[in-house]
């Protein structure tokens, strides 16, 4: 079965702007969660959707937001760009009653 | 506040060895705990899941312990390869989904 989809792979923005990122779950799966990954502070959990309502939350400023749609496709929303938000983002997508994750290839968000 | 350790040096072994890495936590009670492999450029991968009433969890080469008294989990590559060199995550929860990750440690297999 299809993988786990990130689109885009590779962004450029300048600060201040805000960007949408996508994530396609695996075929089934409902629950969908997003990491933010730095050099420096490692795969921090940003919030997880499961049946388009967000059931966990990290611990992120309200600038980083997401939703979920019908169909379990997910997008993530970061506003207001800072330099520090450069980052791989990743989603992962998980089936019910399982605890793997899968991860997509997650996109590389550069802030300029 | 809930912390991961994962050894922050790069581990460099030859070929052949057995491979160990450590992941301990504090201020955690986790349900789950999870080792992942993430290659450079690319989503981290799935390994292992054991939960707090398991000891020990074997698949192939892999090898995870987990000792919820020492807050401590071990996983054991044996027979390492080149290809498994690469970078391990160790990732700890209550409910599966919303996963703590450590930062990972860095394993070099020298032929």
């Amino acid at each position: 079965k299809a993988g786990v989809t990130q689109t885009p792979r590779y962004l450029i923005k300048t600060r201040g702007q805000q960007v949408t990122l996508s994530c396609s779950p695996i075929s089934g799966h409902r629950s969908v969660s997003w990491y933010q990954q730095t050099p420096g502070q490692g795969l921090q959990f940003l919030f997880e959707y499961f049946s388009e309502t967000q059931r966990n939350k990290g611990n992120f400023p309200g600038r980083f937001s997401g939703r979920q749609f019908s169909n379990s496709r997910s997008e993530m929303n970061v506003s207001t760009l800072e330099l520090g938000d450069s980052a791989l983002y990743l989603c992962a997508s998980t089936g019910q009653g399982d605890t793997e994750a899968f991860f997509g290839q997650g996109t590389r968000l550069t802030v300029v | 506040s809930q912390k991961i350790e994962q050894n922050s040096e790069a581990l460099n072994i030859q070929e052949g060895k057995t491979a160990t890495l450590t992941c301990n936590y504090t201020n955690y009670s986790p349900a789950y705990l999870q080792w992942y492999r993430q290659d450079p450029g690319r989503g981290p991968v799935f390994l292992l899941l054991i939960r707090e009433n398991e000891k020990e969890k074997r698949k192939e080469r892999l090898k995870v312990t987990f000792d919820t008294t020492l807050k401590q989990s071990l996983f054991h590559i044996t027979a390492s390869q080149p290809a498994d060199s690469a970078t391990y995550l160790c990732a700890l929860s209550n409910s599966g989904y919303a996963l703590n990750f450590g930062k990972g440690t860095s394993l070099l297999v020298t032929p």
